[in-house]
């Protein structure tokens, strides 16, 4: 599976749209980015994928490059609730694992 | 839809017994299903691969002798620490993959967690 890279961490102030980069320069054609979030000492949670449209949900939205080479993350309008570790992660359907990196720490702050 | 859930969310245990953690899809069944072991301020780690019916899969560097994994129905896999020590205190997450799979479809949903702690 091709390796991600984010940025440690980020800050965003509470209603203001939260913008979640992740480059993912190896990714290849048959491979998904999938982002998921965890919230201190639980499971991740799934939060969207894609393959190469973008793609909204109620939770956020996820904006792929043409050359799908990265990727960013979007929730619209962030609340306190939304801080968490964000976790971009590209992995194929064939074997199916999923491998997390380090992730982005998103600190929400009033 | 797609829950998993794992029990129990927290058990202590004296160093040298064994630990059993279980992992069951309640509404989908899944013949794949994942064992995570993340230690504080850490990434998720993956350990193992399980697939239902047959041995399995660990990653690099993990003991399987040491964590048992037991996928014998299409909607439960148990993790078993054997013989523990204080350093396998840590959060154990286990994840499924619903069958069948989807190209591109959402098909991982992770339990709660585990946290382990060997004194």
């Amino acid at each position: 599976d091709a390796k991600t890279t984010q940025p440690p961490s980020m800050d965003c102030a509470e209603g203001r749209a939260a913008n979640l980069p992740c480059n993912h320069s190896t990714i290849s054609g048959n491979e998904y980015v999938y982002w998921y979030r965890q919230i201190h000492s639980q499971g991740p949670q799934y939060i969207i994928h894609g393959l190469k449209n973008n793609e909204t949900n109620e939770m956020a939205s996820l904006i792929i490059t043409e050359d799908r080479k990265s990727s960013t993350l979007i929730l619209p309008h962030a609340t306190l609730r939304d801080t968490a570790v964000y976790y971009c992660i590209v992995s194929g359907t064939s074997y199916g694992k999923l491998t997390f990196g380090q992730g982005t720490i998103l600190t929400v702050h009033p | 839809g797609a829950v998993v859930s794992q029990h129990p969310s927290w058990v202590i245990c004296k160093s040298g017994t064994s630990v059993k953690i279980e992992c069951r899809s309640l509404d989908f069944q899944a013949t794949t299903m994942f064992w995570y072991r993340q230690f504080p301020k850490q990434s998720l780690m993956l350990m193992a691969t399980s697939n239902e019916g047959s041995k399995a899969t660990y990653e690099q560097g993990v003991e399987k002798d040491k964590f048992l994994i037991n996928h014998a129905s299409l909607t439960l896999s148990t993790l078993t620490v054997t013989s523990a020590h204080p350093e396998d205190s840590s959060f154990y997450i286990c994840s499924a993959r619903a069958t069948p799979v989807k190209t591109g479809a959402y098909g991982y949903t992770f339990g709660s967690g585990t946290r382990l702690t060997v004194v």
